[in-house]
């Protein structure tokens, strides 16, 4: 079975600073890794996901996470953040030559970016 | 229609009534998923189906849990016999393929069990 852990509820941060959401999972077999990001009253939306290839992934807003298999994490980072990125960050994982998108999902990490 | 549409939005149910909610997922996708998000807590997975068939319902919590899709579109969701701890919120996501395809969730159906 697999598990994912976001230790950081809420992460607060002001305009232009870097930021870091903090992602680790547990898994006994291969995993793909994704995260997903919900705005105010928006659906979940997909970030970046790592299949397999680079370990860096990137996002077309400016997040980047990298996958590091040793530390079993896949942390969200990005250097200057906006007001429009607070949102809540969801970290998931799903099973290597299952469904892809049978996610396991961790509780989530509230972003609020402050001016 | 560009996006995966769920409804109703909200749904108030007192315990023991029959509940069913419904997905419209976007046009030509195959796969399609159902999610169940408690207050606080991310989304847990309850079944998929890849055109009208099923594939997996090892998420679904209980046998008053059932699923549908029969013609490979609309999905529904229905829950029996509702308790108070199947208040969430249920989201339903499709995607064109299952492999490599993103997931595009709807906002969800919020359900509250009085």
């Amino acid at each position: 079975a697999q598990s994912v852990t976001q230790l950081d509820s809420q992460v607060p941060v002001f305009e232009e600073a870097p930021v870091e959401l903090r992602c680790n999972y547990s898994s006994s077999v291969s995993v793909y890794l994704f995260w997903y990001v919900q705005y105010p009253n928006q659906g979940l939306q997909l970030l970046l996901k790592y299949l397999s290839g680079s370990t860096l992934v990137e996002s077309i807003n400016g997040f980047e996470a990298e996958f590091n298999k040793s530390q079993t994490s896949f942390h969200l980072r990005k250097p200057s953040v906006h007001i429009s990125d607070t949102a809540e960050y969801f970290c998931a994982v799903s099973r290597y030559g299952g469904a892809t998108n049978k996610l396991i999902f961790g509780t989530g990490t509230l972003l609020a970016v402050q001016p | 229609g560009a996006g995966v549409s769920q409804s109703p939005r909200y749904k108030v149910a007192k315990r023991g009534q029959d509940v069913a909610l419904r997905c419209d997922p976007i046009s030509g996708h195959v796969s399609l998923f159902w999610y169940q998000q408690a207050l606080g807590q991310g989304p847990e997975f309850l079944t998929y189906f890849q055109n009208e068939a099923q594939l997996d319902k090892s998420g679904l919590p209980s046998d008053r849990f059932f699923a549908e899709r029969p013609e490979g579109s609309v999905s529904t969701l229905k829950i029996q016999r509702t308790q108070q701890e199947d208040s969430a919120v249920y989201l339903c996501a499709s995607s064109l393929r299952d492999s490599n395809s993103p997931l595009h969730f709807g906002n969800g159906t919020r359900l509250t069990v009085t």
